[in-house]
């Protein structure tokens, strides 16, 4: 149990488009969603926080108008990096949080995406 | 502010045990998670400790100490599957998961 899926898992895109990422929690609820993004041989970078329901809480230097987040259900949350540059180029994972996993606050994470912007 | 310790890189043989180190600086306490992520893929939950001590799983152990604000895991019997980078993480008064750079372990045959 406790599977998150992400679509797509690699894309191309030009500089200047936009580019959406799904997050979906398969077989659980996820009241709450997180997006990261890891650049080569880093630690996870966390950019925002998805409630169901609500305005992603985004964390400082991520730019919200830039990445646009979206948590529709409690089983779905969407990324999306508009007006794409090449520095945006990265791994990007979104991890959820069961509802029912107790007082673990266990995160469970997606596949990733690696968006390469050209 | 917040950190998070653990060694860049580590390197073992084959069959050895390894022990990872953690040691963190956080507001709040509310549980120490460690995480598998092998290159390109998204990390794998491997343990939570919120209470001192040992929690043992498999081949894997990891311990926590709170007074000490330090954590380790230990890998037995080390297969290469095993090369990886090990996350440690800690959840902060705000339920936020606080990230380590990560170590890198390399097995060696």
């Amino acid at each position: 149990g406790a599977v998150v899926s992400q679509h797509p898992s690699w894309v191309i895109c030009k500089s200047g488009t936009s580019v959406k990422i799904e997050c979906r929690s398969l077989d659980f609820q996820a009241t709450t969603m997180f997006w990261y993004r890891q650049f080569p041989k880093q630690s996870l970078m966390l950019m925002a926080t998805s409630n169901e329901g609500s305005k992603a809480t985004y964390e400082q230097g991520v730019e919200k108008d830039k990445f646009l987040i979206n948590h529709a259900s409690l089983t779905l949350s969407t990324l999306t990096v508009t007006s794409a540059h090449p520095e945006d180029s990265s791994f990007y994972i979104c991890s959820a949080r069961d509802l029912g996993s107790g007082d673990s606050y266990e995160q469970y994470f997606g596949p990733g995406t690696r968006l390469t912007v050209t | 502010g917040q950190n998070i310790d653990q060694p860049t890189e580590m390197t073992a043989t084959e069959g050895a045990i390894v022990q990872i180190n953690c040691t963190y600086q956080t507001s709040g306490f509310n549980g120490l998670f460690w995480y598998q992520q092998h290159a390109g893929e998204a990390p794998t939950f491997l343990s939570y400790n919120v209470l001192d001590g040992l929690e043992e799983k498999g081949r894997f152990s990891s311990f926590l100490s709170r007074s000490k604000g330090y954590s380790y895991l230990l890998l037995k019997e080390l297969q290469m599957k095993d090369s990886a980078s090990y996350l440690c993480a800690v959840m902060d008064s705000n339920y936020q998961l606080i990230w380590g750079a990560g170590t890198k372990l390399i097995i060696k045959p």
